[in-house]
């Protein structure tokens, strides 16, 4: 059983530019979170997809937007990139929605994404 | 809403000394709790969870934690720590079905003085 597979590991950007990252999700699980984890924070919940729906959203505006692919892989677009979006972006995934288990999510390495 | 605060950003404990990390939270639902490690420059691992039944939670590495309704806590204990548990902690919560995006404090940073 492979994990959560997060990639590229490490990025910089120029602001103003766009951002593509990528996460393989855990064998067998249909539902992939991203959260934005700044430096000295906890993680900030910006989206979940659930079999390829978008399934809620945080605090988070427009430009992040996101995609899940019919094998549940997923990517994380950032546009117009600001100085700020610089943090440690994790993807989870996990086995979806079920009554009474609440959510357990894998989490992958990370892609730590500096923007300049 | 829900939320969770820990208390103490930095805990210092000797090696074999007991360790205690602090976790309230807030939720309008019955909560699902957890505990996550992270190792520096890594992702999250999953330490333990509450979700219903035993309130008393046996995690890995000798991890556990309590939950408490009438103290909304769930503070995370180990009884002998080791120079591999400094790391980050955090506690998280979640909902049930429509609401499982988890929620995280702010950390807790454990050092071990040997």
């Amino acid at each position: 059983e492979t994990g959560v597979t997060q990639s590229p590991t490490h990025l910089i950007k120029t602001r103003g530019q766009q951002v593509t990252l990528r996460c393989s999700s855990q064998s067998g699980h249909n539902t992939v979170s991203w959260y934005q984890q700044a430096l000295g924070q906890g993680p900030q919940f910006i989206f979940q997809y659930y079999r390829e729906e978008e399934n809620g959203r945080g605090n988070f505006p427009p430009r992040f937007s996101g995609l899940q692919f019919p094998n549940y892989s997923s990517e994380l677009n950032v546009n117009a990139l600001e100085l700020d979006d610089s943090a440690l972006y994790l993807c989870a995934s996990s086995y979806g929605p079920e009554v009474g288990r609440g959510y357990e999510a894998f989490f992958g390495q990370g892609t730590r994404l500096t923007v300049v | 809403a829900q939320s969770v605060t820990q208390l103490g950003s930095h805990v210092s404990v000797s090696e074999g000394a007991l360790v205690l990390l602090r976790c309230n939270y807030s939720s309008s639902v019955p909560p699902y709790l957890f505990w996550y490690v992270q190792y520096p420059n890594q992702g999250l691992q999953l330490l333990l969870k509450y979700t219903t039944g035993a309130t008393l939670v046996k995690g890995i590495n000798g991890f556990e934690a309590e939950f408490k309704k009438s103290e909304t806590s769930f503070h995370l204990t180990k009884p002998s720590a080791h120079m591999s548990d400094a790391a980050e902690y955090f506690c998280a919560v979640s909902g049930d079905f429509g609401n499982e995006k988890l929620t995280f404090g702010t950390g807790t940073r454990l050092t071990i003085i040997p």
